[in-house]
């Protein structure tokens, strides 16, 4: 069975502090995306990251997936209460068209004002 | 805005009821999945469909079925509902290139069944 863990699962910091969520697995990915989901309103698409050991930004958030392309880590800087919701890790196993998506449980994030 | 509309919003039913909910995928993507979350809940993968065949099923019950239509809308059937199906429900389009499969989320139906 494929699992992509997710941690912390509950995340709550004070404005402006840093932080960094992690998603770990066994299986290696063809590639990895991050979704952030706000109260009743779908996933959204932060980031893909393909290449082993590549890093992204989008703006206050990094982005990294491991060497060997089995785990990433979401780092935000100076978190705002605008970051608040749940961050969500999919890896993705493609082969020959045929994709699998397996989805992290997800970390709920709460910045303070 | 994601380019993948679901209908209803919202959809209040009673126990052993049915409902049918919809979805249509962003122009020129394929696949079609189907998911379930429940409150304060992961996404629960349910199934996939690509270019109108069913590719992939997840932890879907038997009282569900799905199909992915010529036009490639999907529809998720819900029957003998139970209470324990309340949930929101999503479904997702995806695009392909290379090694990335990137997925494109709906706004969700809102199922309450009471």
């Amino acid at each position: 069975t494929q699992l992509l863990e997710q941690s912390p699962q509950f995340l709550s910091i004070q404005e402006g502090e840093n932080l960094t969520v992690y998603c770990n697995s066994s299986s290696v990915f063809s590639s990895l995306q991050w979704y952030r989901q706000e109260p009743g309103e779908g996933p959204v698409l932060l980031v893909t990251v393909v290449t082993g050991g590549e890093v992204k930004k989008l703006k206050r958030l990094t982005f990294q997936f491991g060497d060997a392309r089995k785990d990433s880590s979401l780092h935000i800087t100076a978190a705002q209460p605008g970051d608040t919701g749940l961050y969500l890790c999919a890896g993705a196993l493609v082969e020959n068209r045929d994709d699998k998506i397996i989805f992290g449980k997800g970390t709920r994030l709460h910045i303070l004002p | 805005d994601s380019g993948v509309t679901q209908t209803p919003k919202h959809l209040i039913t009673a126990t052993g009821q049915r409902v049918t909910l919809r979805c249509s995928p962003r122009s020129g993507d394929l696949s079609v999945y189907w998911y379930q979350q429940s409150l304060d809940q992961g996404l629960q993968f349910l199934i996939q469909y690509y270019n109108g065949e069913e590719r992939a099923k997840g932890n879907i019950l038997e009282r569900f079925s799905a199909q992915q239509f010529p036009d490639l809308h999907s529809e998720l059937n819900l029957s003998s509902l139970e209470l324990g199906d309340s949930a929101l429900y999503f479904c997702a389009s995806s695009v392909y290139s290379g090694p990335r499969v990137e997925q494109f989320f709906g706004p969700g139906t809102r199922l309450t069944v009471l």
